[in-house]
Protein backbone atom coordinates (compact mmCIF):
# COMPACT_ATOMS: atom_id res chain seq x y z
CA UNK A 1 0.00 0.00 0.00
CA UNK A 2 1.34 3.35 -0.71
CA UNK A 3 1.74 5.57 2.28
CA UNK A 4 2.02 9.20 0.36
CA UNK A 5 -0.66 9.95 -2.30
CA UNK A 6 -0.36 12.84 -4.93
CA UNK A 7 -2.84 15.11 -5.70
CA UNK A 8 -3.42 16.22 -8.46
CA UNK A 9 -2.22 13.52 -10.75
CA UNK A 10 -1.91 15.10 -13.21
CA UNK A 11 -0.98 19.48 -13.65
CA UNK A 12 -0.64 21.71 -17.20
CA UNK A 13 0.22 24.86 -16.80
CA UNK A 14 1.92 27.66 -19.08
CA UNK A 15 5.89 28.59 -18.34
CA UNK A 16 5.97 31.27 -16.11
CA UNK A 17 2.80 30.25 -13.84
CA UNK A 18 3.23 28.46 -10.51
CA UNK A 19 2.22 24.35 -9.90
CA UNK A 20 1.27 23.21 -6.48
CA UNK A 21 1.14 19.88 -6.27
CA UNK A 22 -0.24 17.88 -2.95
CA UNK A 23 1.11 15.21 -0.94
CA UNK A 24 -1.09 13.28 2.09
CA UNK A 25 -0.04 10.23 3.89
CA UNK A 26 -0.95 8.24 6.72
CA UNK A 27 1.11 7.04 9.35
CA UNK A 28 3.61 9.42 11.57
CA UNK A 29 6.85 9.83 9.91
CA UNK A 30 10.17 11.29 10.30
CA UNK A 31 10.17 13.26 7.66
CA UNK A 32 9.07 14.07 3.87
CA UNK A 33 10.69 13.95 0.59
CA UNK A 34 10.19 15.49 -2.49
CA UNK A 35 11.36 13.64 -5.75
CA UNK A 36 11.51 14.23 -9.96
CA UNK A 37 11.69 12.25 -12.04
CA UNK A 38 12.41 13.02 -15.96
CA UNK A 39 10.86 10.56 -18.65
CA UNK A 40 13.02 7.34 -18.51
CA UNK A 41 15.34 8.65 -15.78
CA UNK A 42 15.54 7.99 -12.18
CA UNK A 43 14.31 10.15 -9.53
CA UNK A 44 16.56 12.59 -8.11
CA UNK A 45 16.20 14.80 -4.61
CA UNK A 46 14.90 17.63 -4.50
CA UNK A 47 14.24 18.20 -0.96
CA UNK A 48 13.62 16.70 2.44
CA UNK A 49 11.43 18.42 5.42
CA UNK A 50 11.67 17.06 9.26
CA UNK A 51 8.09 16.46 10.96
CA UNK A 52 9.17 19.29 13.21
CA UNK A 53 9.65 21.76 10.61
CA UNK A 54 6.64 23.61 8.79
CA UNK A 55 8.33 25.62 5.32
CA UNK A 56 11.47 25.01 3.79
CA UNK A 57 12.59 26.97 0.66
CA UNK A 58 15.40 25.70 -2.29
CA UNK A 59 15.46 28.08 -4.75
CA UNK A 60 12.04 27.84 -7.07
CA UNK A 61 10.97 25.25 -4.16
CA UNK A 62 8.97 25.82 -1.28
CA UNK A 63 7.80 22.70 0.53
CA UNK A 64 4.96 22.84 3.47
CA UNK A 65 4.56 20.22 6.10
CA UNK A 66 1.27 19.94 8.36
CA UNK A 67 1.79 16.84 10.30
CA UNK A 68 -1.52 17.72 12.26
CA UNK A 69 -3.29 17.34 8.75
CA UNK A 70 -1.05 14.46 7.48
CA UNK A 71 -0.12 16.52 4.51
CA UNK A 72 2.54 18.13 2.38
CA UNK A 73 2.67 20.68 -0.36
CA UNK A 74 5.38 21.49 -3.30
CA UNK A 75 5.49 24.73 -5.06
CA UNK A 76 7.28 25.50 -8.18
CA UNK A 77 7.18 29.03 -7.97
CA UNK A 78 7.99 30.56 -12.27
CA UNK A 79 7.68 27.49 -13.72
CA UNK A 80 9.59 26.45 -16.76
CA UNK A 81 9.78 24.07 -19.56
CA UNK A 82 12.31 22.21 -18.26
CA UNK A 83 10.21 21.65 -14.79
CA UNK A 84 8.43 19.14 -17.34
CA UNK A 85 8.71 15.68 -15.29
CA UNK A 86 6.92 13.54 -12.37
CA UNK A 87 7.04 14.66 -8.89
CA UNK A 88 6.75 12.14 -5.65
CA UNK A 89 6.60 12.67 -2.32
CA UNK A 90 8.10 9.85 -0.43
CA UNK A 91 7.62 9.63 3.80
CA UNK A 92 10.33 7.77 5.91
CA UNK A 93 8.26 6.83 8.63
CA UNK A 94 11.19 6.08 11.21
CA UNK A 95 11.77 3.04 10.45
CA UNK A 96 15.24 1.41 11.38
CA UNK A 97 16.01 0.84 7.51
CA UNK A 98 15.41 4.65 6.48
CA UNK A 99 12.54 2.98 4.50
CA UNK A 100 11.00 4.86 1.84
CA UNK A 101 7.22 4.73 0.74
CA UNK A 102 6.63 6.78 -1.88
CA UNK A 103 2.89 8.42 -3.54
CA UNK A 104 1.84 7.56 -7.23
CA UNK A 105 3.31 10.92 -8.24
CA UNK A 106 2.07 14.07 -10.16
CA UNK A 107 2.70 14.27 -14.02
CA UNK A 108 3.36 17.76 -14.43
CA UNK A 109 3.65 19.36 -17.85
CA UNK A 110 4.77 22.96 -18.39
CA UNK A 111 3.96 24.43 -21.91
CA UNK A 112 6.42 26.89 -23.25
CA UNK B 1 32.15 9.53 -8.82
CA UNK B 2 29.48 8.16 -10.91
CA UNK B 3 27.09 7.76 -7.53
CA UNK B 4 24.76 4.72 -7.98
CA UNK B 5 25.48 2.95 -11.27
CA UNK B 6 22.64 0.17 -12.40
CA UNK B 7 23.89 -2.67 -14.98
CA UNK B 8 22.25 -3.56 -17.38
CA UNK B 9 19.97 -0.86 -18.28
CA UNK B 10 17.99 -2.79 -20.43
CA UNK B 11 16.89 -6.91 -20.66
CA UNK B 12 14.52 -8.90 -22.03
CA UNK B 13 13.80 -12.36 -20.80
CA UNK B 14 11.37 -15.22 -21.47
CA UNK B 15 9.39 -16.74 -18.92
CA UNK B 16 11.46 -18.82 -16.04
CA UNK B 17 14.31 -17.21 -17.20
CA UNK B 18 17.10 -15.63 -14.53
CA UNK B 19 19.14 -12.78 -14.65
CA UNK B 20 21.12 -10.79 -11.89
CA UNK B 21 20.89 -7.06 -12.11
CA UNK B 22 23.76 -4.99 -10.24
CA UNK B 23 24.10 -2.33 -8.21
CA UNK B 24 27.17 -0.67 -7.48
CA UNK B 25 27.46 3.29 -5.38
CA UNK B 26 31.19 4.75 -4.85
CA UNK B 27 29.79 7.23 -2.18
CA UNK B 28 30.26 4.47 1.47
CA UNK B 29 26.08 4.14 1.83
CA UNK B 30 25.58 2.06 4.60
CA UNK B 31 22.04 1.24 3.40
CA UNK B 32 20.76 0.45 0.19
CA UNK B 33 17.50 -0.55 -1.86
CA UNK B 34 15.58 -1.92 -4.75
CA UNK B 35 12.17 -0.38 -5.94
CA UNK B 36 10.38 -1.45 -8.76
CA UNK B 37 8.38 1.04 -10.74
CA UNK B 38 5.27 0.01 -13.30
CA UNK B 39 3.69 2.31 -15.47
CA UNK B 40 1.94 5.10 -14.31
CA UNK B 41 2.64 4.16 -10.21
CA UNK B 42 5.32 5.43 -7.99
CA UNK B 43 8.22 3.24 -6.52
CA UNK B 44 7.22 -0.17 -4.31
CA UNK B 45 10.37 -1.32 -2.23
CA UNK B 46 11.56 -5.06 -3.03
CA UNK B 47 14.56 -5.56 -0.76
CA UNK B 48 16.93 -3.43 1.14
CA UNK B 49 20.13 -3.61 3.13
CA UNK B 50 21.25 -2.26 6.22
CA UNK B 51 25.09 -3.08 5.84
CA UNK B 52 27.66 -5.40 4.15
CA UNK B 53 26.28 -9.11 4.83
CA UNK B 54 22.83 -7.89 5.60
CA UNK B 55 19.45 -7.82 3.80
CA UNK B 56 15.65 -7.68 4.89
CA UNK B 57 12.03 -7.84 2.59
CA UNK B 58 10.52 -4.86 1.44
CA UNK B 59 6.88 -4.41 0.45
CA UNK B 60 6.89 -6.42 -2.85
CA UNK B 61 9.91 -9.03 -2.44
CA UNK B 62 8.23 -12.57 -3.71
CA UNK B 63 9.77 -13.99 -6.52
CA UNK B 64 13.17 -12.00 -6.09
CA UNK B 65 16.58 -12.66 -3.88
CA UNK B 66 19.07 -10.27 -2.83
CA UNK B 67 22.84 -10.21 -1.46
CA UNK B 68 24.90 -7.79 0.01
CA UNK B 69 28.17 -9.60 0.09
CA UNK B 70 30.29 -6.27 -0.47
CA UNK B 71 29.04 -2.82 1.19
CA UNK B 72 29.21 -1.10 -2.29
CA UNK B 73 27.43 -3.59 -4.11
CA UNK B 74 23.85 -5.01 -4.00
CA UNK B 75 22.42 -7.73 -6.61
CA UNK B 76 19.27 -8.48 -7.11
CA UNK B 77 18.34 -11.85 -8.84
CA UNK B 78 15.24 -13.20 -10.47
CA UNK B 79 15.21 -17.20 -9.85
CA UNK B 80 12.78 -17.54 -13.03
CA UNK B 81 11.16 -14.40 -14.35
CA UNK B 82 7.55 -14.09 -14.71
CA UNK B 83 5.54 -11.39 -16.89
CA UNK B 84 4.12 -9.99 -13.75
CA UNK B 85 7.98 -8.85 -13.18
CA UNK B 86 8.02 -6.81 -16.08
CA UNK B 87 8.92 -3.30 -14.69
CA UNK B 88 11.42 -0.56 -14.40
CA UNK B 89 14.13 -1.41 -11.63
CA UNK B 90 15.41 1.46 -9.76
CA UNK B 91 18.30 1.23 -6.77
CA UNK B 92 19.00 3.88 -4.14
CA UNK B 93 21.47 4.03 -1.10
CA UNK B 94 21.13 6.48 1.22
CA UNK B 95 22.54 9.04 3.49
CA UNK B 96 20.07 10.26 6.25
CA UNK B 97 19.71 13.33 3.53
CA UNK B 98 18.06 11.52 1.10
CA UNK B 99 18.35 9.16 -1.41
CA UNK B 100 20.46 8.98 -4.61
CA UNK B 101 19.20 6.71 -6.95
CA UNK B 102 20.40 4.94 -10.41
CA UNK B 103 19.12 5.40 -13.69
CA UNK B 104 17.25 2.56 -13.53
CA UNK B 105 16.74 -0.89 -15.30
CA UNK B 106 14.13 -1.35 -17.85
CA UNK B 107 13.29 -4.96 -17.49
CA UNK B 108 10.62 -6.73 -19.84
CA UNK B 109 9.79 -10.38 -19.59
CA UNK B 110 8.09 -12.11 -22.51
Amino acid sequence: SQQGEEDPQALSIQEGENATMNCSYKTSINNLQWYRQNSGRGLVHLILIRSNEREKHSGRLRVTLDTSKKSSSLLITASRAADTASYFCATDANNAGNMLTFGGGTRLMVKP
Amino acid sequence: NAGVTQTPKFRVLKTGQSMTLLCAQDMNHEYMYWYRQDPGMGLRLIHYSVGEGTTAKGEVPDGYNVSRLKKQNFLLGLESAAPSQTSVYFCASTTPGGYTFGSGTRLTVV
